[in-house]
């Protein structure tokens, strides 16, 4: 069975706050990870697909980090928004081509 | 971006009754359509992957006969519970990725389908 780990399940934060939450995935059959944001009552939507061992992307004030070696990815928010408040989910593919496999989501809420 | 319509968004229904979903790619051809469900507190757990023109593969666990899936056309992928029963009640939603992506390809969710078996 593979699993998607994330953690944690939530958290708050106050406006301008960095914050950052994990994923962790099976080492072995790495093909890609992406990161995905799904707000209420809307479509995940991709922030992210890292398939480099040490890849490092970004946009804006998001960023996320990959070690497909020991199998786990962090993704990092700098400053906070309000609008960043969504779910947001990590999900593996071990082969090319074939479904991700997807962790429960970090539930993040942004306070003014 | 790319866009994928789901529909409909809601929908409650007596027990022992069919409800069809319909999943569309709006500005893109996808050959393959992947379908979620999450139950509270969950993850999105994948039932079936459609194929174009072909037989959908379903998942470990997953009745064929009750979740018909059909996907006529690359731009339209439709699920259909049949005889649906109270513990069928979830949160349904597909998505696609662009046949001209790659395999590292983003996928394009819609909106997704919550089901409440009466």
């Amino acid at each position: 069975i593979l699993n998607v780990e994330q953690s944690p399940q939530s958290l708050h934060v106050q406006e301008g706050d960095s914050t950052n939450f994990t994923c962790s995935f099976p080492s072995s059959n790495f093909y890609a990870l992406h990161w995905y944001r799904w707000e209420t009552a809307k479509s995940p939507e991709a922030l992210f697909v890292m398939t480099l061992n040490g890849d490092e992307k970004k946009k804006g004030r998001i960023s996320a980090t990959l070690n497909t070696k020991e199998g786990y990815s962090y993704l990092y928010i700098k400053g906070s928004q309000p609008e960043d408040s969504a779910t947001y989910l990590c999900a593996y593919a071990n082969q090319a081509g074939t479904a991700l496999i997807f962790g429960k989501g970090t539930t993040l809420s942004v306070s003014s | 971006g790319a866009v994928v319509s789901q529909h409909p968004s809601r929908v409650i229904c007596k027990s022992g009754t069919s409800v069809k979903i319909e999943c569309r790619s709006l500005d893109f051809q996808a050959t393959t359509m992947f379908w979620y469900r999450q139950f509270p507190k969950q993850s999105l757990m994948l039932m079936a992957t459609s194929n174009e023109g072909s037989k959908a593969t379903y998942e470990q666990g997953v009745e064929k006969d009750k979740f018909l899936i059909n996907h006529a056309s690359l731009t339209l992928s439709t699920l259909t519970v049949t005889s649906a029963h109270p513990e069928d009640s979830s949160f349904y939603i597909c998505s696609a990725r662009d046949s001209g992506s790659g395999n590292t390809g983003e996928l394009f969710f819609g909106e997704g389908s919550r089901l409440t078996v009466l």
